[in-house]
């Protein structure tokens, strides 16, 4: 069945350096890939998507680029602070109706 | 606008019980999507539903169903509930039957015991 895979599933960075996430998707058909930034407690926040006929999408110190030929996205953030910190789930778009997600990466960033 | 919505926030269920959980997307939403979040297994895709009509499912046994009512909001239903149900539901609500721009809720903690 359509799978998604993201690495690393632990990531540790200190204040200021960047962070990159990657995830692979199972089915060609997908064309809208999200992802979430979810907090301590809190519920998942949409952070930035990037649909098919992009290859890359900017939103301040966060990015992300889609490879479709290779199927595979990766989510960037730059000068990273502590408030980064947080579980970073990516998604891929089922059909036209749902979103298959990764099983998230703990991101820490230390001062 | 209100965000998401659910309740309640917090249920304790003792195994071989059943339970409804209530979700109320952002007004003008008329998708909602159900998903069941755990630490092994991360956020697992239960159903969606547009216009009151279940248009996709997840691979989830039959004693998880669900059903959204025409000012779209949705509730679903878990019967027979086993230990391995206990997990954090969440909805998520999109405006035009899409998968673009999902906004979750703050979830329900389901315990069962």
């Amino acid at each position: 069945g359509e799978n998604v895979e993201q690495h690393p599933s632990t990531l540790s960075v200190q204040e200021g350096d960047s962070a990159v996430i990657k995830c692979t998707y199972s089915d060609s058909a997908s064309n809208y890939f999200p992802w979430y930034k979810q907090e301590l407690g809190k519920r998942p926040q949409l952070i930035i998507d990037i649909r098919s006929n992009v290859g890359e999408k900017k939103d301040q110190r966060i990015a992300v680029t889609l490879n479709k030929t290779a199927k595979h996205f990766s989510l960037h953030i730059t000068e990273t602070q502590p408030e980064d910190s947080a579980v970073y789930f990516c998604a891929a778009s089922i059909g036209v109706t749902a979103l298959i997600f990764g099983k998230g990466t703990t991101l820490s960033v230390s001062s | 606008k209100a965000g998401v919505t659910q309740t309640p926030r917090y249920l304790i269920k003792t195994r071989g019980q059943q339970v409804t959980l209530s979700c109320s997307p952002i007004s003008g939403h008329r998708s909602v999507s159900w998903y069941q979040q755990t630490p092994g297994q991360g956020l697992q895709f239960l159903f969606e539903y547009f216009s009151e009509t279940q248009r996709n499912k997840g691979n989830f046994p039959g004693r998880f169903s669900g059903r959204q009512f025409s000012n779209s909001r949705s509730e679903m239903n878990v019967s027979t509930l086993e230990l391995g149900d206990s997990a954090l539901y969440l909805c998520a609500s999109s405006l035009d039957g899409t998968p673009y721009e999902q906004y979750f809720g703050p979830g329900t903690r389901l315990t069962v015991t």
